[in-house]
């Protein structure tokens, strides 16, 4: 079984202004990693994954997230944020390996950017 | 590519009655769909994994017999709300993914559904 804890569940930031949506998991196996974001009354977008190889990925939107499996870790950071990044990010995994694509979210960050 | 669309985007309906909704791939075929609820300011739950030709597989707490889903086709899936009640007011999402290991799950826009 797996479990995502996103720590913030509100991060407001200024325009333009650098910010770190964090997100830690836990899992008894090796895990896929995922970022999503949704506006509102809308579904899921998916921003960038981890599924193995560099622990840097880069996603849409010039949003990118490392993955750290020492302190099971996965936050997205974006250097400079717009208007138009204010929305909920959900941290999601699933299992690697066999048949377990299910996704375990996490509760949520509501990123809200400020002029 | 990779577009998934549910239909109703809304609906209302009365306590009691039941409301069908549709999740299907526009450009893939699906051989796995999934459906979760959402309620207001909180997280995806993921209610059942449907395989196309099979039953689906519920997660542990939702109820089969009145959340009744088929995924018929490659390409739909439907999410059946029987007897609904005004407690399964919520944000119905569905998802869809094409075999293979790596494969991405794709979301649909939603369905917001009421029960008065």
């Amino acid at each position: 079984a797996q479990s995502v804890t996103q720590l913030d569940s509100q991060v407001p930031v200024f325009e333009e202004a650098p910010v770190e949506l964090r997100c830690n998991y836990s899992s008894s196996v090796s895990v896929y990693l995922f970022w999503y974001v949704q506006y509102p009354n809308q579904g899921l977008q998916l921003l960038l994954k981890y599924l193995s190889g560099s622990t840097l990925v880069k996603g849409i939107n010039g949003f990118e997230a490392e993955f750290n499996k020492s302190q099971t870790s996965f936050h997205l950071r974006k250097p400079s944020v717009h208007i138009s990044d204010t929305a909920e990010y959900f941290c999601a995994v699933s299992g690697s390996g066999g048949s377990n694509y299910k996704l375990t979210f996490g509760k949520g960050t509501l990123l809200t950017v400020n002029p | 590519g990779a577009v998934v669309s549910q239909h109703p985007s809304w609906v209302i309906c009365k306590s009691g009655t039941s409301v069908k909704i549709e999740c299907r791939s526009l450009d893939f075929q699906a051989t796995t769909m999934f459906w979760y609820r959402q309620f207001p300011k909180q997280s995806l739950m993921l209610m059942a994994t449907s395989n196309e030709g099979s039953k689906a597989t519920y997660e542990q707490g939702v109820e089969k017999d009145k959340f009744l889903i088929n995924h018929a086709s490659l390409t739909l899936s439907t999410l059946t709300v029987t007897s609904a009640h005004p407690e399964d007011s919520s944000f119905y999402i569905c998802s869809a993914r094409k075999s293979g290991r790596f494969s991405e799950q794709y979301f649909g826009p939603g369905t917001r559904l009421t029960v008065t």
